[in-house]
């Protein structure tokens, strides 16, 4: 049963504009997301986290939004760029769970020069 | 060292053959982390390590997969009687302290023929 779900599978955006990568998880007991972005033969880079107490938080050009009462986080990259191509995770713990990761499946973003 | 480091990067074993990775994580952290990733699939947690003592294993598949982390730097992951399905790229992550962000080695991609 997967407790986080990314539902789409890629997202291929233009230079310039934004994109907004969606992840949604069922388990009520997650408190942090983060979401980690990967290259090929690469280990995930850790990117943003939110904790479960805030609805945004905002580092450069990536902002994570949360929405807890429809177990929804948003990643959104403006503007987003070519070497923003990658393998995006959406990953979350639990407190108490002493903090291992539960990582969707991914979802792969083509940014188009 | 500058980061989490992996050995080997790539192994190819015979089904029902041992197999040992080895992970070197960030100078100072504490905690370490063993994630599994299958083609098409997000990093699945494995084991966590506070210190030298594994705290949580419960992501163990069955008793061939175990893990050490003797004096707590240094972790090797140990397989034995390898299958073809242990076939994946074996993550292994390390923070300073629990629940904060984890940064991950570029993995070794086991394939078990």
């Amino acid at each position: 049963d997967q407790q986080v779900k990314q539902n789409s599978p890629s997202l291929s955006v233009q230079e310039g504009r934004i994109s907004i990568l969606n992840c949604d998880y069922t388990n009520s007991m997650f408190d942090y997301f983060l979401w980690y972005k990967k290259y090929p033969a690469e280990g995930p880079t850790f990117l943003i986290s939110i904790s479960s107490i805030k609805d945004k938080n905002e580092d450069g050009r990536f902002t994570v939004f949360l929405n807890k009462s429809a177990k929804h986080l948003s990643l959104h990259i403006v503007p987003s760029q070519p070497g923003d191509s990658a393998v995006y995770f959406c990953a979350a713990s639990a407190a108490g769970a002493n903090s291992k990761l539960t990582f969707g499946k991914g979802i792969t973003l083509s940014v188009r020069p | 060292g500058a980061g989490v480091s992996q050995t080997p990067s790539n192994k190819v074993t015979e089904k029902g053959k041992y197999v040992e990775l080895r992970c070197d994580p960030i100078s100072g952290h504490t905690a370490l982390y063993w994630y599994r990733q299958s083609l098409g699939q997000g990093p699945e947690f494995l084991i966590y390590f506070q210190g030298t003592g594994a705290a949580d294993d419960s992501g163990l598949p069955n008793d061939r997969f175990f893990a050490v982390r003797p004096e707590g730097s240094v972790s090797t992951l140990k397989i034995q009687r390898t299958e073809r399905g242990d076939s994946a790229v074996y993550l292994c992550a390390s923070s300073r302290q629990p629940y904060t962000e984890a940064f991950f080695g570029q993995g070794t991609r086991l394939t078990v023929v």
